[in-house]
């Protein structure tokens, strides 16, 4: 099976940078997302890595080591309209198929 | 295109009674994924559709959970005798053949909400 692990909750201050971590155990990995979603809205892509390294998409960042099972979302220059839920998610195959498996998401809470 | 399109948005049943939900996917998706969603928690799987082709399905599907995409665009999701842990948010996604994951992931639609009283 997946094991997918993030913390619960983060607080950060408008203006700072914040990472989030994921750290993941499965078998035939096929790639991780990171996704938004506001509370009572769908998740929102922002990223994907495959490859070990870091992804460089404007304010956020994301950031792979497969070796180690570990990623990172990196946010820069936080705005209040960050506050949400952040979802990593690890792509895995399945019978032929690739299917996405989320963690149970980071609340980060942006304040002034 | 207008993205993935789910309905309807909030639905409020008894309990034991049935309940369908649809999706319209992307239209040039292919794929099509039903997951669930509870308050605090990610997404879970539920199941994932290749066209019409059902080609996974989670064990959190009981068999009052059904799912079809009979011509392999719009899919439903049916809960037959419905209990209250069914309650929960019943989210749809779609991806491309061959998804051009980096810049498109997958799409989700804006869910479902299923309460059961």
């Amino acid at each position: 099976g997946q094991n997918i692990d993030q913390p619960t909750e983060m607080t950060a201050t408008e203006g700072a940078i914040v990472q989030i971590n994921c750290t993941y155990q499965t078998s035939g990995f096929n790639g991780l997302f990171w996704y938004q979603q506001h509370a009572g809205e769908a998740p929102t892509f922002l990223s994907y890595n495959v490859l070990d390294g870091l992804e460089e998409k404007g304010r956020f960042s994301s950031f792979l080591s497969r070796s180690k099972g570990y990623s990172y979302l990196l946010l820069k220059e936080l705005q209040m309209k960050d506050s949400a839920s952040y979802l990593c998610a690890v792509s895995h195959a399945s019978g032929g198929s690739y299917i996405p498996t989320f963690g149970r998401g980071t609340s980060l809470i942006v304040h002034p | 295109d207008t993205g993935v399109s789910q309905n309807p948005r909030h639905k409020i049943t008894k309990r034991g009674q049935n309940v369908t939900f649809r999706c319209d996917p992307i239209s040039e998706h292919n794929r099509l994924y039903w997951y669930r969603q509870t308050l605090g928690q990610g997404p879970e799987f539920l199941t994932y559709f290749q066209n019409e082709a059902q080609l996974e399905k989670s064990r959190l599907l009981s068999d009052r959970f059904s799912a079809e995409r009979p011509k392999g665009s719009f899919s439903t999701l049916e809960i037959q005798r419905t209990e209250q842990g069914d309650s929960a948010m019943y989210l749809c996604a779609s991806s491309p053949r061959t998804p051009d994951a980096k810049y498109y992931g997958y799409t989700f639609g804006s869910g479902t909400r299923l309460t059961v009283v």
